[in-house]
């Protein structure tokens, strides 16, 4: 069975640095999202991303996040400059053309120190 | 320990027995659902899904009943196993145009041996 796959499964930086999270979203789909996971709170939605454009954007996805479809299979989310606030998991999601059941990967979880 | 964040609703059962979770969504323009799974560690997991022209949808153990009316909607799991112990998320969208989900609270169900 098709999935999203996430790495890494686990990264830790320092305050101020840059990270890259990268997902591999369901090869047919064609709607992209990354939500974000505060420890023991709700899943917040960040982004949707689809023919190659942002067509959604929540309040938390400032100018320190971008993302990007480098190739026909990645999709990255970009923090420019982390800050402790940005520890969560992330969660990648794909949907296909003619549904709106999004697949969630298993996430990455960030620490900022 | 996971003690940081929003206290989650909770619901015990007896393996076998009947669960009902509930969810208040908050806005009367979604016109589709969805009930997701969560267990530790691991990404959202679709369970199922109903759209705002229905009030009821069955799947295997599972049922969703939606009333719009009061802008409320369950997830019925019969017969539950341990397997079934996870944090249960609700989920609103629009079918037409933004594609994001918003993520109710979660309530954190156990199945009791």
């Amino acid at each position: 069975e098709p999935e999203v796959t996430q790495t890494p499964s686990h990264q830790v930086t320092q305050m101020g640095q840059e990270v890259i999270l990268r997902c591999v979203p369901i090869s047919n789909h064609l709607y992209f999202y990354w939500y974000r996971q505060i420890l023991g709170q709700k899943v917040e939605f960040l982004v949707s991303f689809y023919n190659n454009e942002i067509s959604e954007k929540s309040e938390i996805f400032d100018d320190q996040f971008s993302v990007e479809r480098p190739d026909g299979s990645n999709f990255t989310l970009k923090i420019r400059s982390t800050k402790l606030e940005d520890s969560a998991m992330y969660f990648c999601a794909s949907s296909g053309p003619a549904a709106n059941e999004q697949f969630f990967g298993p996430g990455t979880r960030l620490t900022v120190l | 320990g996971e003690s940081v964040g929003l206290h989650l609703p909770t619901l015990s059962v007896q393996e076998g027995d009947n669960s009902i979770i509930n969810c208040a969504y908050s806005n009367s323009a979604s016109d589709y659902f969805i009930w997701y799974k969560q267990e530790s560690g691991k990404g959202p997991q679709f369970i199922i899904d109903i759209r705002s022209n229905m009030d009821k949808r069955q799947g295997q153990r599972v049922t969703v009943l939606l009333n719009k009316t009061v802008k409320h909607l369950s997830l019925q799991i019969a017969a539950t196993q341990p397997g079934d112990s996870a944090v249960y998320f609700c989920a609103e969208n629009s079918i037409q145009g933004a594609q994001k989900l918003v993520f109710g609270q979660g309530t954190r169900l156990t199945i009791n041996p």
